[in-house]
Protein backbone atom coordinates (compact mmCIF):
# COMPACT_ATOMS: atom_id res chain seq x y z
CA UNK A 1 0.00 0.00 0.00
CA UNK A 2 1.11 3.99 -0.55
CA UNK A 3 1.91 5.76 2.51
CA UNK A 4 2.63 9.51 2.42
CA UNK A 5 4.63 11.30 4.99
CA UNK A 6 4.94 14.84 6.35
CA UNK A 7 7.75 14.86 8.68
CA UNK A 8 6.72 18.85 9.75
CA UNK A 9 3.55 18.85 11.86
CA UNK A 10 3.55 22.53 12.04
CA UNK A 11 5.25 25.59 10.47
CA UNK A 12 5.93 29.68 10.37
CA UNK A 13 6.74 31.59 7.53
CA UNK A 14 6.96 35.63 7.78
CA UNK A 15 4.60 37.38 5.43
CA UNK A 16 6.03 38.45 1.90
CA UNK A 17 8.86 35.41 2.46
CA UNK A 18 8.96 31.76 0.81
CA UNK A 19 8.61 28.74 3.03
CA UNK A 20 9.28 25.14 1.53
CA UNK A 21 6.69 22.00 2.76
CA UNK A 22 8.35 18.84 2.45
CA UNK A 23 6.41 15.48 1.71
CA UNK A 24 7.92 12.21 1.23
CA UNK A 25 5.88 8.79 -0.36
CA UNK A 26 6.09 5.65 -0.53
CA UNK A 27 4.77 3.44 -3.96
CA UNK A 28 6.26 0.80 -6.29
CA UNK A 29 3.77 2.08 -8.71
CA UNK A 30 5.74 4.41 -11.72
CA UNK A 31 2.62 6.05 -12.95
CA UNK A 32 0.67 8.32 -10.03
CA UNK A 33 -0.59 11.40 -9.17
CA UNK A 34 0.23 13.79 -6.32
CA UNK A 35 -1.07 16.86 -4.77
CA UNK A 36 -1.38 19.23 -2.32
CA UNK A 37 -4.26 20.63 -0.54
CA UNK A 38 -4.85 23.34 1.37
CA UNK A 39 -7.69 22.74 4.54
CA UNK A 40 -8.45 26.37 6.08
CA UNK A 41 -10.45 27.01 9.34
CA UNK A 42 -13.77 26.54 7.19
CA UNK A 43 -13.07 22.94 6.30
CA UNK A 44 -13.21 23.27 2.69
CA UNK A 45 -10.24 20.93 0.49
CA UNK A 46 -8.75 23.15 -1.69
CA UNK A 47 -6.88 22.14 -4.59
CA UNK A 48 -3.17 23.80 -4.57
CA UNK A 49 -1.02 21.78 -7.17
CA UNK A 50 -1.00 18.93 -9.28
CA UNK A 51 2.03 16.95 -10.78
CA UNK A 52 1.76 14.16 -12.87
CA UNK A 53 4.32 11.45 -11.80
CA UNK A 54 5.09 10.74 -16.16
CA UNK A 55 5.75 14.32 -15.86
CA UNK A 56 9.40 15.66 -15.51
CA UNK A 57 8.77 19.50 -14.95
CA UNK A 58 7.84 20.56 -12.20
CA UNK A 59 4.33 22.08 -11.46
CA UNK A 60 4.10 25.89 -10.97
CA UNK A 61 0.78 27.67 -10.26
CA UNK A 62 1.30 31.37 -9.12
CA UNK A 63 3.34 31.08 -5.99
CA UNK A 64 2.79 27.68 -5.64
CA UNK A 65 5.49 25.79 -7.39
CA UNK A 66 6.90 21.95 -6.42
CA UNK A 67 10.14 19.98 -6.25
CA UNK A 68 9.31 16.73 -7.76
CA UNK A 69 11.84 14.15 -7.40
CA UNK A 70 10.65 10.80 -8.55
CA UNK A 71 13.81 8.90 -8.15
CA UNK A 72 14.00 9.94 -4.73
CA UNK A 73 9.93 10.18 -3.72
CA UNK A 74 9.82 13.48 -2.61
CA UNK A 75 7.39 15.63 -3.80
CA UNK A 76 7.55 19.49 -1.70
CA UNK A 77 5.62 22.57 -1.64
CA UNK A 78 7.34 26.23 -2.12
CA UNK A 79 5.41 28.66 -1.43
CA UNK A 80 6.92 32.21 -2.40
CA UNK A 81 5.59 35.74 -1.02
CA UNK A 82 3.70 34.59 1.53
CA UNK A 83 0.38 35.87 2.26
CA UNK A 84 -1.92 35.77 5.32
CA UNK A 85 -4.64 33.74 3.25
CA UNK A 86 -1.81 31.26 2.99
CA UNK A 87 -2.33 30.10 6.58
CA UNK A 88 -3.79 26.56 6.42
CA UNK A 89 -3.07 23.00 6.97
CA UNK A 90 -1.79 21.60 4.07
CA UNK A 91 -1.83 17.78 3.22
CA UNK A 92 0.03 15.90 0.47
CA UNK A 93 -2.13 13.54 -1.35
CA UNK A 94 -0.90 10.35 -3.75
CA UNK A 95 -3.27 9.05 -6.08
CA UNK A 96 -2.58 5.91 -8.04
CA UNK A 97 -2.89 6.34 -12.05
CA UNK A 98 -4.79 2.52 -11.83
CA UNK A 99 -7.80 1.93 -13.24
CA UNK A 100 -7.59 4.64 -15.53
CA UNK A 101 -7.00 6.97 -12.10
CA UNK A 102 -10.14 6.02 -10.09
CA UNK A 103 -8.56 5.61 -7.28
CA UNK A 104 -8.80 7.32 -4.23
CA UNK A 105 -6.63 9.86 -2.13
CA UNK A 106 -3.82 8.74 0.35
CA UNK A 107 -3.12 11.50 2.86
CA UNK A 108 -0.45 12.74 4.73
CA UNK A 109 -0.77 13.79 8.06
CA UNK A 110 -0.57 17.63 7.38
CA UNK A 111 1.41 20.55 8.03
CA UNK A 112 -0.01 22.93 9.72
CA UNK A 113 0.83 26.88 8.53
CA UNK A 114 1.39 29.94 9.86
CA UNK A 115 1.93 33.13 8.65
CA UNK A 116 3.06 35.82 10.88
CA UNK A 117 2.11 39.31 9.90
CA UNK B 1 -15.04 21.73 -11.59
CA UNK B 2 -17.85 20.44 -9.60
CA UNK B 3 -20.23 22.19 -7.12
CA UNK B 4 -20.83 19.67 -4.36
CA UNK B 5 -23.30 20.17 -1.53
CA UNK B 6 -23.05 18.07 1.47
CA UNK B 7 -25.73 18.40 4.24
CA UNK B 8 -25.48 18.45 7.32
CA UNK B 9 -22.71 21.44 7.64
CA UNK B 10 -22.35 20.26 11.37
CA UNK B 11 -24.87 18.80 14.25
CA UNK B 12 -24.79 17.57 17.64
CA UNK B 13 -26.09 14.23 17.74
CA UNK B 14 -27.23 11.88 20.89
CA UNK B 15 -25.22 8.81 21.52
CA UNK B 16 -26.83 5.50 20.54
CA UNK B 17 -28.81 7.36 17.62
CA UNK B 18 -27.62 7.73 13.25
CA UNK B 19 -27.25 10.37 11.17
CA UNK B 20 -26.78 10.30 7.66
CA UNK B 21 -25.06 12.66 5.48
CA UNK B 22 -26.01 13.00 2.02
CA UNK B 23 -23.75 14.66 -1.12
CA UNK B 24 -25.07 15.66 -3.56
CA UNK B 25 -23.29 16.54 -7.02
CA UNK B 26 -23.86 19.10 -10.00
CA UNK B 27 -21.92 16.99 -12.50
CA UNK B 28 -22.10 12.91 -13.38
CA UNK B 29 -18.99 11.22 -11.10
CA UNK B 30 -17.53 8.63 -12.26
CA UNK B 31 -16.17 8.12 -8.06
CA UNK B 32 -17.67 9.11 -5.06
CA UNK B 33 -15.53 8.80 -1.99
CA UNK B 34 -16.38 9.18 1.91
CA UNK B 35 -13.84 10.03 4.60
CA UNK B 36 -13.37 10.79 8.11
CA UNK B 37 -11.00 13.40 9.77
CA UNK B 38 -10.70 12.98 13.39
CA UNK B 39 -10.08 16.42 15.26
CA UNK B 40 -6.75 17.56 14.29
CA UNK B 41 -6.05 14.82 12.37
CA UNK B 42 -5.76 13.95 8.61
CA UNK B 43 -8.35 12.00 6.13
CA UNK B 44 -9.14 8.65 6.33
CA UNK B 45 -10.90 6.91 3.46
CA UNK B 46 -13.98 4.70 5.01
CA UNK B 47 -15.31 3.30 1.59
CA UNK B 48 -15.74 4.10 -1.81
CA UNK B 49 -19.31 4.37 -2.99
CA UNK B 50 -20.41 2.45 -6.14
CA UNK B 51 -23.43 3.26 -8.34
CA UNK B 52 -25.49 0.71 -8.24
CA UNK B 53 -23.85 -2.16 -6.09
CA UNK B 54 -22.37 -2.09 -2.29
CA UNK B 55 -19.94 0.37 -1.39
CA UNK B 56 -15.90 -1.24 -0.79
CA UNK B 57 -15.17 -0.46 3.07
CA UNK B 58 -11.70 0.20 4.17
CA UNK B 59 -10.09 -1.76 7.04
CA UNK B 60 -11.46 -0.76 9.85
CA UNK B 61 -14.74 0.12 8.51
CA UNK B 62 -18.04 -1.87 8.50
CA UNK B 63 -21.51 -1.28 6.49
CA UNK B 64 -23.33 -1.90 9.66
CA UNK B 65 -21.34 1.10 11.12
CA UNK B 66 -21.24 3.16 8.56
CA UNK B 67 -23.99 2.24 5.37
CA UNK B 68 -23.90 4.03 2.38
CA UNK B 69 -25.95 4.61 -0.48
CA UNK B 70 -25.48 5.75 -4.50
CA UNK B 71 -28.71 5.30 -6.04
CA UNK B 72 -27.25 7.95 -9.24
CA UNK B 73 -24.19 9.04 -10.91
CA UNK B 74 -24.50 12.63 -8.73
CA UNK B 75 -26.34 11.74 -5.06
CA UNK B 76 -24.88 9.52 -2.03
CA UNK B 77 -25.27 8.79 1.52
CA UNK B 78 -23.20 8.29 4.27
CA UNK B 79 -24.79 7.22 7.62
CA UNK B 80 -23.15 6.91 11.10
CA UNK B 81 -24.92 4.42 13.48
CA UNK B 82 -25.26 3.63 17.23
CA UNK B 83 -22.92 6.84 17.21
CA UNK B 84 -20.93 7.08 20.28
CA UNK B 85 -18.67 10.23 21.49
CA UNK B 86 -15.39 8.07 19.07
CA UNK B 87 -17.31 9.06 16.11
CA UNK B 88 -17.13 12.61 16.58
CA UNK B 89 -15.13 13.97 13.73
CA UNK B 90 -15.35 15.58 10.58
CA UNK B 91 -17.32 13.38 7.74
CA UNK B 92 -16.28 14.54 3.84
CA UNK B 93 -17.00 13.31 0.50
CA UNK B 94 -15.11 13.64 -2.31
CA UNK B 95 -15.95 12.45 -6.01
CA UNK B 96 -14.37 12.53 -9.46
CA UNK B 97 -15.59 14.18 -12.18
CA UNK B 98 -16.41 12.44 -16.06
CA UNK B 99 -13.39 14.09 -17.75
CA UNK B 100 -11.77 15.48 -14.88
CA UNK B 101 -10.30 13.05 -13.42
CA UNK B 102 -7.44 14.41 -12.26
CA UNK B 103 -8.60 16.17 -9.66
CA UNK B 104 -10.67 15.05 -6.77
CA UNK B 105 -13.78 17.70 -5.59
CA UNK B 106 -14.57 17.90 -1.97
CA UNK B 107 -17.41 18.76 0.24
CA UNK B 108 -17.54 21.40 2.44
CA UNK B 109 -17.45 18.87 5.55
CA UNK B 110 -20.12 17.61 8.04
CA UNK B 111 -18.15 18.07 11.63
CA UNK B 112 -20.30 15.96 13.86
CA UNK B 113 -20.33 15.65 16.95
CA UNK B 114 -21.33 13.13 19.66
CA UNK B 115 -22.59 13.35 23.06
Amino acid sequence: AQTVTQSQPEMSVQEAETVTLSCTYDTSESDYYLFWYKQPPSRQMILVIRQEAYKQQNATENRFSVNFQKAAKSFSLKISDSQLGDAAMYFCAYRSALFSGNTPLVFGKGTRLSVIA
Amino acid sequence: SAVISQKPSRDICQRGTSLTIQCQVDSQVTMMFWYRQQPGQSLTLIATANQGSEATYESGFVIDKFPISRPNLTFSTLTVSNMSPEDSSIYLCSVLVRGLNTEAFFGQGTRLTVV
